[in-house]
């Protein structure tokens, strides 16, 4: 079955730095890619998310990137602000099984 | 976009008790809904995926007759915790997959917080 790890486990950074979260999956047939951000006591909400027929994709401050042939994408959030700060997942998932999987996580800080 | 809502969103009850937790998709249908549940900080695993009209897939190790599924609309799905134990304490969150659409977007509740005393 399909392994999502990620990285880093925490990150801190000062407001209007740029954080970076990198996973890797395992299972060539994933073909979607979401990053969820989940604030403390809530559930996750979707900020962005890929194709696997796309190598990258931007919102505003927040960017996605694929790398297909070696199974890691990345999420890019450009001048954090500290609303920023949550606990952010990637996960991956081949649409014709529907499960998702998850990655183990990242704590977001971002200080004033 | 989507709304699923999720009730109660915190819940304390006594060992043995039974405690339901609904999952409603509120302005769209969904054949598919998933329950996890997430430990403080760690992941969300799955524990079950609720099908419309059918009975649940559960996971590896998720006991059946302890986490009770039903599907029974196309807007609700619920999660009963039966005979609650203290080890049941945890973050319980559901998901739901709109019907009719080629979107792979999940949709999550704001998720319940189970204590059992």
């Amino acid at each position: 079955g399909e392994n999502v790890e990620q990285h880093p486990s925490t990150l801190s950074v000062q407001e209007g730095d740029s954080a970076v979260i990198k996973c890797t999956y395992s299972d060539s047939a994933s073909n979607y890619f979401p990053w969820y951000k989940q604030e403390l006591g809530k559930g996750p909400q979707l900020i962005i998310d890929i194709r696997s027929n796309v190598g990258e994709k931007k919102d505003q401050r927040i960017a996605v990137t694929l790398n297909k042939t070696a199974k890691h994408f990345s999420l890019h959030i450009t001048e954090t602000q500290p609303e920023d700060s949550a606990v952010y997942f990637c996960a991956a998932v081949n649409t014709g099984f529907q499960k998702l999987v998850f990655g183990t996580g990242t704590r977001l800080l971002v200080s004033p | 976009g989507a709304v699923v809502s999720q009730h109660p969103s915190r819940v304390i009850c006594k060992s043995g008790t039974s405690v339901k937790i609904e999952c409603r998709s509120l302005d769209f249908q969904a054949t598919t809904m998933f329950w996890y549940r997430q430990f403080p900080k760690k992941s969300l695993m799955l524990m079950a995926t609720s099908n419309e009209g059918s009975k649940a897939t559960y996971e590896q190790g998720v006991e059946k007759d302890k986490f009770l599924i039903n599907h029974a609309s196309l807007t609700l799905s619920t999660l009963t915790v039966t005979s609650a134990h203290p080890e049941d304490s945890s973050f319980y969150i559901c998901s739901a997959k709109q019907t009719g659409t080629y979107s792979e977007k999940l949709f999550f509740g704001s998720g319940t917080q189970l204590s059992v005393l």
